[in-house]
């Protein structure tokens, strides 16, 4: 089946610790995302990455990093940096806007970040 | 900057009414509109995606319309179901830099009784 996954479902975050989390996709796809999702606000949009090796900055970059070392993962690390990051993180991909096509994106399943 | 407004952020019905989910959006130069389905603490599913030089899609029970100059989309649901429960996110794709910068709305989030 092709889709997207995300581990954990969720995670548990010390004071003054980075934790990692990880999307997958087997569609081919080119771009990938990473958005942050708060109660009664819209996604918002952490970074992208229209193709392998390349990603950039969204609108909430600040106290996260991401890799796109290979096509099919884009893991996104949640540094102590991030004063606030309990919250739910979807991952999503698209075929890629890299080719001047628009299309939908397919999202995962979430994980939820909570702080101890 | 593109603001996106859904209205009413909650909404319950009766099961079998006909329904219908607003979207605005500010800024008209979209490249086109989705609607989203979530159910509670899962990812989102694509409903419908409307190209921005196209008016409505429909898909089994589903009709989205897009009015582009006036910044407004339409989720129509006939005949609601219980199973329809779930919270509706309608979001809006733009050519920023070369990548599809997607605004979404903060979501209805609909009730169907049985």
């Amino acid at each position: 089946d092709g889709g997207i996954t995300q581990s954990p479902k969720y995670l548990f975050r010390k004071e003054g610790q980075n934790v990692t989390l990880s999307c997958e996709q087997n569609l081919n796809h080119d771009a990938m995302y990473w958005y942050r999702q708060d109660p009664g606000q819209g996604l918002r949009l952490i970074y992208y990455s229209q193709i392998v090796n390349d990603f950039q900055k969204g609108d909430i970059a600040e106290g996260y990093s991401v890799s796109r070392e290979k096509k099919e993962s884009f893991p996104l690390t949640v540094t102590s940096a991030q004063k606030n990051p309990t919250a739910f993180y979807l991952c999503a991909s698209s075929i890629g806007s890299v080719r001047g096509v628009m299309e939908t994106q397919y999202f995962g399943p979430g994980t939820r970040l909570l702080v101890l | 900057k593109q603001e996106v407004t859904q209205i009413p952020a909650a909404l319950s019905v009766p099961e079998g009414e006909n329904l219908v989910l607003n979207c605005s959006f500010t800024d008209s130069a979209i490249y086109n509109l989705q609607w989203f389905r979530q159910d509670p603490g899962k990812g989102l599913t694509s409903l419908l995606l409307i190209q921005s030089s196209q008016r409505e899609q429909t898909s089994g029970r589903l009709n989205a319309s897009l009015d582009k100059s006036s910044g407004r989309s339409t989720l129509y649901i006939a005949a609601s179901q219980p199973g329809d429960s779930a919270t509706y996110l309608c979001a809006v794709s733009k050519n920023s830099g070369g990548y599809q910068k997607v605004t979404f709305g903060t979501g209805t989030k609909l009730q169907v009784i049985p």
